[in-house]
């Protein structure tokens, strides 16, 4: 069976540090996700995006965010300058329809900022 | 802002006995929600997805109702089974994007 895939799963920073984090969503999907769900706290939604573009952003993705999809299979969460609450889980998933139905998850990176 | 949460933070059940979850919702206008299953070190995992034009949705051993009047979404598991433990969390749309709301979850633990 297809699925999200995610690499690292655990990435350790110092904080001002960049990161990124990868995901390379189920083939052929269309629409790409990021969540995070800090420990203990409910997965937040971070951006969706469609069609090499941000269809969609929360207020937790601000300018220190940025996402790309640099090839036909990967997709990345870029955080410039880390800091100590980015600690968090963080999802990728993917859906191939219009829309947040049906999303598929991948397994989560934990980032740890010190 | 809108807000989903859930009735009970752990539930303990006895294998083949039946589970049900519960998730309240505060935003009328959701239309679109979802329950997924997380098990230890792993994402959400979809089980089940119903339209606020439907009350009841049936798959495999689940079944979600929703009231639209008090606001309410529950998830019921028949005959459960060791490998449901996991955490339940409902997310909710309101079909103006792709924004998901989630509920905080359910801890889920089967009783062999």
């Amino acid at each position: 069976e297809p699925e999200v895939t995610q690499t690292p799963s655990h990435q350790v920073t110092q904080m001002g540090q960049e990161v990124i984090l990868r995901c390379v969503p189920i083939s052929n999907h269309l629409y790409f996700y990021w969540y995070r769900q800090i420990l203990g706290q409910k997965v937040e939604f971070l951006v969706s995006f469609y069609n090499n573009e941000i269809s969609e952003k929360s207020e937790i993705f601000d300018d220190q965010f940025s996402v790309e999809r640099p090839d036909g299979s990967n997709f990345t969460l870029k955080i410039r300058s880390t800091k100590l609450e980015d600690s968090a889980m963080y999802f990728c998933a993917s859906s191939n329809d219009r829309g947040p139905y049906e999303q598929y998850f991948g397994p989560g990176t934990r980032l740890t900022v010190t | 802002g809108e807000s989903v949460g859930l009735h009970l933070p752990t539930l303990s059940v006895q294998e083949g006995d039946n589970s049900i979850i519960n998730c309240a919702y505060s935003n009328s206008a959701s239309d679109y929600f979802i329950w997924y299953k997380q098990e230890s070190g792993k994402g959400p995992q979809f089980i089940i997805d119903i339209r606020s034009n439907m009350d009841k949705r049936q798959g495999q051993r689940v079944t979600v109702l929703l009231n639209k009047t008090v606001k309410h979404l529950s998830l019921q598991i028949a005959a459960t089974q060791p490998g449901d433990s996991a955490v339940y969390f409902c997310a909710e749309n309101t079909n103006t994007g792709n924004q998901f709301y989630f509920g905080t979850g359910t801890s889920l633990t089967v009783i062999p």
